[in-house]
């Protein structure tokens, strides 16, 4: 029940733009999007709930293929900051049980 | 506002021992959950509490308990700690029951290590 994300690890150069997918076998009323650099705790990015509804920050960007059971996040024009560990976090539609990923590491480089 | 707070920061215990690993949540928040992340394990969950009711928990040993007080501040316990409990574990609250249209707010963490 997991959710998969891939790539597992992606080095960048600042300005080049990335993908980190979450996939999942089940289906899903939501989707959440978390980053944790080094040393510190998750931060919320985006929430994208089945139907279309969507928040978080606008610099961000998430797709969510409800069909498919995956959501896709997309960094663009990449900074030195984006750098740290990318996690999706899902909730299905049956359960009310909301499980992580294990993670996307993103390394931006100048 | 102040964040999630977590309470110790680190903590060296030795196998068999036991664990007690506090959480105060952002005021207002009623549900707090817990996990626990070791390195290539990404956020593993263990439990989410809501108004002081266990709402889910996740596939770990009986070992580890918790609870929520009527102030929505939540404790966790590992008994008879292993080797392999040790892990950095954090808590993180929202408003209403994780997932959904409610994000979660993570505190710091608090880095366990058993010898």
């Amino acid at each position: 029940q997991q959710p998969v994300q891939s790539p597992q690890a992606v080095i960048l150069r600042e300005g080049e733009d990335a993908v980190i997918n979450c996939s999942s076998s089940k289906a899903l009323y939501s989707v959440h999007w978390y980053r944790q650099k080094h040393g510190e705790a998750p931060v919320f990015l985006m929430i994208l709930l089945k139907g279309g509804e969507q928040k978080g920050h606008e610099k961000i960007s998430a797709s969510f293929n409800e069909k498919k059971q995956q959501s896709s996040l997309y960094l663009t024009a990449s900074q030195l900051s984006y750098s740290g560990t990318y996690f999706c976090g899902t909730e299905g539609n049956t359960g009310n049980q909301f499980y992580f990923g294990t993670g996307t590491s993103l390394t931006v480089i100048p | 506002k102040a964040g999630v707070t977590q309470t110790p920061r680190y903590l060296i215990k030795t196998r068999g021992q036991q664990v007690t690993l506090s959480c105060s949540p952002i005021s207002g928040h009623r549900s707090v959950s817990w996990y626990q992340q070791t390195p290539g394990q990404g956020l593993q969950f263990l439990f989410e509490y809501f108004s002081e009711t266990q709402r889910n928990k996740g596939n770990f040993p009986g070992r580890f308990s918790g609870r929520q007080f009527s102030n929505s501040r939540s404790e966790m316990n590992v008994s008879t700690l292993e080797l392999g409990d040790s892990a950095l574990y954090l808590c993180a609250s929202s408003l209403a029951p994780s997932g959904g249209a409610y994000e979660q707010y993570f505190g710091p963490g608090t880095r366990l290590t058993v010898t």
